[in-house]
């Protein structure tokens, strides 16, 4: 069963960094691109970076691009976002998700699973 | 960026009757490989998104088959056959054609 389950998200203060983490298991994690996607309250959805499996590609959305690192361990299973000069605005669910790729063939070009989400609360 | 709008924002449905939902895209989703990517997600509240659909019309494992989506090009549908209690929630379509990936801003499936 694929899991990612994220944590390291919590309440902080503009201008400072912070970094949350995404544990996965269920599936061969270097072989999957990786992303993070953000939900501020009661807002939709937001693609803020993309990470290969091999980590030779990755892309930002332009509201982080200079400010948020992605970056992964595949020998950990681990997918992490490290994120500095935090704005009010960055105050959102932090999901971990996996794109589905290929498989036999077929391409799904989407993410097909989510992590549960972790809150990150920028504030004074 | 590709702007995804979709239509209405918020649909009240009746238990068993169908419900339909539609995405249009600023730009074609057809990408080079001839594939396109355009998807479904269901959210449910308090929960992370899941996926219905993908390329348009191909149901994801699990998904129950009075889910189906259509559309080619820039216009998409997603359509609930009967809907069911478990169904409410927001809807988003989404599509991984072009970088960066772009949502629409959902549309809320709530029962009458």
């Amino acid at each position: 069963e694929v899991q990612l389950v994220e944590s390291g998200g919590g309440l902080v203060k503009p201008g400072v960094s912070l970094r949350v983490s995404c544990a996965a298991s269920g599936f061969t994690f270097s072989t999957y691109n990786m992303i993070w996607v953000r939900q501020a309250p009661g807002m939709g959805l937001e693609w803020i970076a993309l990470i290969t499996g091999d980590s030779s590609i990755i892309s930002y959305g332009d509201s982080v691009k200079g400010r948020f690192t992605i970056s992964r361990d595949n020998a950990k299973n681990s997918l992490f976002l490290q994120m500095s000069s935090l704005r009010v605005e960055d105050t959102a669910v932090y999901y971990c998700a996996r794109d589905g790729g290929c498989s036999g063939g077929n391409c799904y070009g989407t993410i097909d699973y989510w992590g549960q989400g972790t809150q990150v609360t920028v504030s004074s | 960026d590709i702007v995804m709008t979709q239509t209405p924002l918020s649909s009240p449905v009746t238990l068993g009757q169908p419900a339909s939902i539609s995405c249009r895209s600023s730009q074609s989703l057809v990408h080079s490989d001839g594939n396109t990517y355009l998807s479904w997600l269901h959210q449910r509240p308090g929960q992370p998104p899941r996926l219905l659909i993908y390329k348009i019309s191909n149901r994801f494992s699990g998904v129950p088959d009075r889910f189906s989506g259509s559309g080619a090009g820039t216009d998409f549908t997603l359509k609930i056959s009967r809907v069911e209690a478990e169904d409410v929630g927001f809807y988003y379509c989404a599509q991984a054609t072009h970088s960066p990936w772009t949502f629409g801003q959902g549309t809320k499936v709530e029962i009458k």
